[in-house]
């Protein structure tokens, strides 16, 4: 089955850039979706089909998708983006969704 | 605005059957393809399944296969899901999700969750 990497924890200090990152064997050719998840609550959709953002997720998030590796990245962390970010595809080969493990993001 | 409203938690001894359900509105029910999604104490997000627009047809993860069954009525814009043979592993929050009118897109929105916990 496929298997989507993340790095456990990333730290940065507020106004500094944070990048997340997602590790798949040729992600760049799959759509890849992200979700923040803070403490307590329901995970939301923070970027689809590695770039696109939903309305009302700021600008300083953004994402790509290429090779091995897609990314989001917050331009400019404040801390109300502390929280866990997951990585999402779906597999065609196996018809199933898959997550990564997560990533906890701390804002120093 | 689209909103996923689930049912209370639940207590449940190993062995017995859950069933959650999440009641949709905002947005035309029968349009969209939902999944749900589950997350163990402390761990990662793990999808379950899927069900179409329809309520005919369904695609559940291997590892839960044969032991969970998704449905949906239209009628009432409610989805469900059953999970069977319980066992202390399975404890965990089970949110539900709206898909698009694709099956392969992204979930948005979810619902607040409901903790399943197994306990004899």
């Amino acid at each position: 089955s496929y298997v989507l990497t993340q790095p456990p924890s990333v730290s940065v200090a507020p106004g500094m850039p944070a990048r997340i990152t997602c590790g798949g064997n040729n992600i760049g050719s799959k759509s890849v979706h992200w979700y923040q998840q803070k403490p307590g609550q329901a995970p939301v959709l923070v970027m689809y089909y590695d770039r696109d953002r939903p309305s009302g997720i700021p600008e300083r998030f953004s994402g790509s998708n290429s090779g091995n590796t897609a990314t989001l990245t917050i331009s400019r962390v404040e801390a109300g983006d502390e929280a866990d970010y997951y990585c999402q595809v779906w597999d065609s080969s196996s018809d199933q969704w898959v997550f990564g493990g997560g990533t906890k993001l701390t804002v120093l | 605005q689209v909103q996923l409203v689930q049912s209370g938690a639940e207590v449940k001894k190993p062995g017995s059957s859950v069933k959650v359900s999440c009641k949709a509105s905002g947005y035309t029910f029968s349009s969209y393809y939902m999944h749900w999604v589950r997350q163990a104490p402390g761990q990662g997000l793990e999808w379950m399944g899927i069900i179409d627009p329809s309520g005919t047809s369904t695609n559940y993860a291997q590892k839960f296969k044969g032991r969970v069954t998704v449905t949906r009525d239209t009628s009432t814009s409610t989805l469900y899901m059953e999970l069977s043979s319980l066992r202390s592993e399975d404890t965990a929050v089970y949110y539900c999700a709206r898909g698009t009118a694709s099956p392969i897109d992204w979930f948005d929105p979810w619902g607040q969750g409901t903790l399943v916990t197994v306990s004899s």
